[in-house]
């Protein structure tokens, strides 16, 4: 069936270092693809989204390039701050039920 | 502004007793959604409703109720059916129209705890 998944956290960085999150998917079809953030004790916010192949989603900094051929959709941002310390999470939406298929979120810590 | 709004933001049941969540949205949306998060397990899909006066079970169902008379509506109750009920719950609400194409807004949750 269909399914997502996410590279295991914790992940520590420093501030300004580079981030990647690595996601995957598998699902039938062309699905869309999304990358949600979720920060202490909140609901979850849309951080990009990208709808085919190839598309690059992007916002605050942060990036994620659908690659059909890999069936990837990996996480990027060039210099974490503090601020960007929170939980993320991959989703694909495949199936016919407009449901979403999620990741189990990896969670991010950035240290001054 | 439009948006999700869960209440409580905290709530404690006791042994034996239902309790309700109340999720409303301004949003114009068709589709809503319950989760429940756990540490570590991410999220997982309580009931959804792609209209109202219809809804479907997810993959956590058992012990749990909901209702969909209004559009911007969409209570959980936890029933006392549900022997393990302590987590976060939270919300949600999508657009109609493409299906695979729509994201998810979010409440910012409803944290359920045992007395």
């Amino acid at each position: 069936g269909d399914s997502v998944t996410q590279m295991e956290g914790p992940v520590t960085l420093s501030e300004e270092a580079f981030l990647t999150i690595n996601c995957t998917y598998t699902a039938t079809g062309y699905p869309s693809l999304f990358w949600y953030v979720q920060y202490p004790g909140e609901g979850l916010q849309l951080l990009l989204k990208a709808t085919k192949a190839d598309d690059k989603g992007s916002n605050k900094g942060f990036e994620a390039t659908y690659r059909k051929e890999t069936t990837s959709f990996h996480l990027e941002k060039g210099s974490v701050q503090v601020s960007d310390s929170a939980v993320y999470f991959c989703a694909t939406g495949a199936g016919n039920n407009r449901k979403l298929i999620w990741g189990l979120g990896t969670s991010l810590a950035v240290n001054p | 502004d439009g948006g999700i709004t869960q209440s409580p933001k905290y709530l404690f049941r006791k042994e034996g007793q239902n309790v309700t969540l109340s999720c409303e949205q301004n949003l114009n949306h068709d589709a809503m959604y319950w989760y429940r998060q756990d540490p570590g397990q991410g999220l997982r899909l309580i009931y959804y409703s792609h209209i109202v006066n219809d809804f479907q079970k997810g993959d956590i169902a058992e012990g749990y109720s909901v209702s969909r008379e209004k559009k911007e509506s969409f209570p959980l109750t936890v029933t006392s059916a549900q022997k393990n009920p302590t987590a976060f719950y939270l919300c949600a609400s999508s657009t109609s129209g493409s299906i695979n194409n729509q994201p998810q807004h979010f409440g910012d949750g409803t944290r359920l705890s045992i007395l």
